[in-house]
């Protein structure tokens, strides 16, 4: 049973330019969540995905974007890329109609190093 | 807005040794969930264990178990036995129980724990 898959692992981009980061969520979730974690800091929620609709939104500004999927995966997109954006993005994923104790489950990131 | 405080920044344990993360949150909501989550280096978010405010119970899991005060708003994470694999960053969590399952994490700072042998 494959859990939340990440993509890229690692990548590194110049100020003002665009990127894409991938998530495809655990067998039987349907809901994505995305983070940012800063160096030394905890996650901070960007947005989380359910039906192909964003449904909550953290405090970040338009440059963040996303999509999902027909088969629930999804994508963070981050434009004009600032050197503040430098960080861990993590997606989580859950299913919507579980029970509110279900935690949510993790990927192991992309790493995004802008120079 | 839901708030999670971690003050402690590091802390060092004694292999074999206990040692309790603090772990402090403000909310409105009378109803919710906690969590505290392990990061070790590989950098994946593992759960450790979760408490539902509604009980009274404090949770366990072998050899994590925390301190629920619910008045004080506190939430420490206890673990016996310390072992040289739970060096980590360790997060505590806050979610709100009534946007169900998929409301947002709120994360502490986290606090690094390292395990001596």
């Amino acid at each position: 049973d494959a859990g939340v898959t990440q993509s890229p692992t690692h990548l590194i981009k110049t100020r003002g330019q665009q990127v894409t980061l991938r998530c495809s969520p655990k067998s039987g979730h349907d809901t994505v969540s995305w983070y940012q974690q800063a160096l030394g800091q905890g996650p901070q929620f960007i947005f989380q995905y359910y039906e192909e609709e964003e449904r909550q939104r953290g405090n970040f500004p338009d440059r963040f974007s996303g999509h999902q999927f027909p088969n629930y995966s999804s994508e963070l997109n981050v434009n004009a890329l600032l050197l503040g954006d430098s960080a861990l993005y993590l997606c989580a994923s859950s299913e919507y109609r579980g029970g509110g104790n279900q935690p949510q489950h993790f990927g192991d990131g992309t790493r995004l190093s802008i120079l | 807005a839901q708030t999670v405080t971690q003050s402690q920044p590091e802390m060092s344990v004694q292999e074999a040794e206990t040692v309790t993360l603090s772990c402090t949150y403000d909310t409105s909501e009378s109803d919710y969930y906690l969590f505290w989550y392990k990061q070790p280096p590989s950098r994946q978010m593992i759960l450790v264990i979760r408490q539902e405010a509604y009980k009274q119970q404090n949770a366990t899991e072998n050899r994590f178990s925390v301190n629920f005060q619910k008045a004080a708003k506190s939430f420490s994470l206890k673990i016996s036995d310390s072992q040289l694999g739970d060096a980590a960053m360790y997060f505590c969590a806050y979610r709100s129980m009534y946007t169900g399952a998929n409301s947002k994490l709120t994360f502490g700072k986290g606090i690094t724990l390292s395990v001596r042998p």
